[in-house]
């Protein structure tokens, strides 16, 4: 059974740093790896996905890598802004289409 | 551009009362839909998947069930709710081919007092 698992659980930053967050998969036999926001009582934004056949994507001021043979997937975040606080949720994409999460890291940004 | 629904945004029920939760998708035909729920403490979970109209897979055994009408219309239900049904549930969508990336409504928060 896939379990993910996101380290740390929360992370409190100064504004303009560089940060990483840090998400395993126990089952390297994934379809992909998805990252997303969660504002508080929203629902989620997609911000990046990963193909399997993929060792990383980027979007803006984010970068995701993929390293199926660890079981590992990180999302860096460059140059963070208040804006940036939220939890950031991966999910590793089993065959069937089916996203199983992590429990999601908790980002604040403080100016 | 597709865009994706889900009503009500609130909802706080009785022990026991009916349940239906309802999800549509605009801007694209054929679409994968997915029921999740976010509980607290307790992380996201899948709970129904439908690749097509009437074509529907239950992930986790309880007390919820799932219906999809029309192509792009997903309903949740439950004929009697439980304390434990309380949570935030999420409709999320997905093109039939792949990379399969889902996208998320803005969800629904259920109470059940």
């Amino acid at each position: 059974k896939q379990e993910v698992t996101q380290i740390p659980a929360a992370l409190s930053v100064p504004e303009g740093e560089n940060l990483v967050l840090n998400c395993s998969f126990t089952d390297s036999a994934i379809y992909n790896l998805q990252w997303f926001r969660q504002d508080p009582g929203k629902g989620l934004t997609s911000l990046l996905l990963i193909q399997s056949s993929q060792r990383e994507q980027t979007s803006g001021r984010l970068n995701a890598s993929l390293d199926k043979s660890s079981g590992r997937s990180t999302l860096y975040i460059a140059a963070s802004q208040p804006g940036d606080s939220a939890t950031y949720l991966c999910a590793a994409m089993e065959y069937g289409n089916k996203l199983v999460f992590g429990a999601g890291t908790i980002l604040r940004v403080k100016s | 551009s597709q865009t994706i629904h889900q009503w009500p945004a609130t909802l706080v029920q009785p022990v026991g009362s009916p349940l239906s939760l309802e999800c549509t998708v605009e801007g694209t035909s054929n679409p994968n839909l997915y029921w999740y729920r976010q509980a607290a403490g307790r992380g996201l979970q899948l709970l129904f998947y439908s690749v097509g109209i009437g074509q529907i897979s239950s992930e986790v055994p309880q007390n919820l069930s799932a219906s999809r009408p029309q192509d792009r219309q997903f309903i949740l239900s439950s004929k009697k709710l439980l304390l434990s049904d309380s949570g935030f549930y999420l409709c999320a969508w997905s093109l039939g081919t792949g990379p399969y990336e889902q996208y998320f409504g803005p969800g629904t928060r259920l109470t059940v007092t």
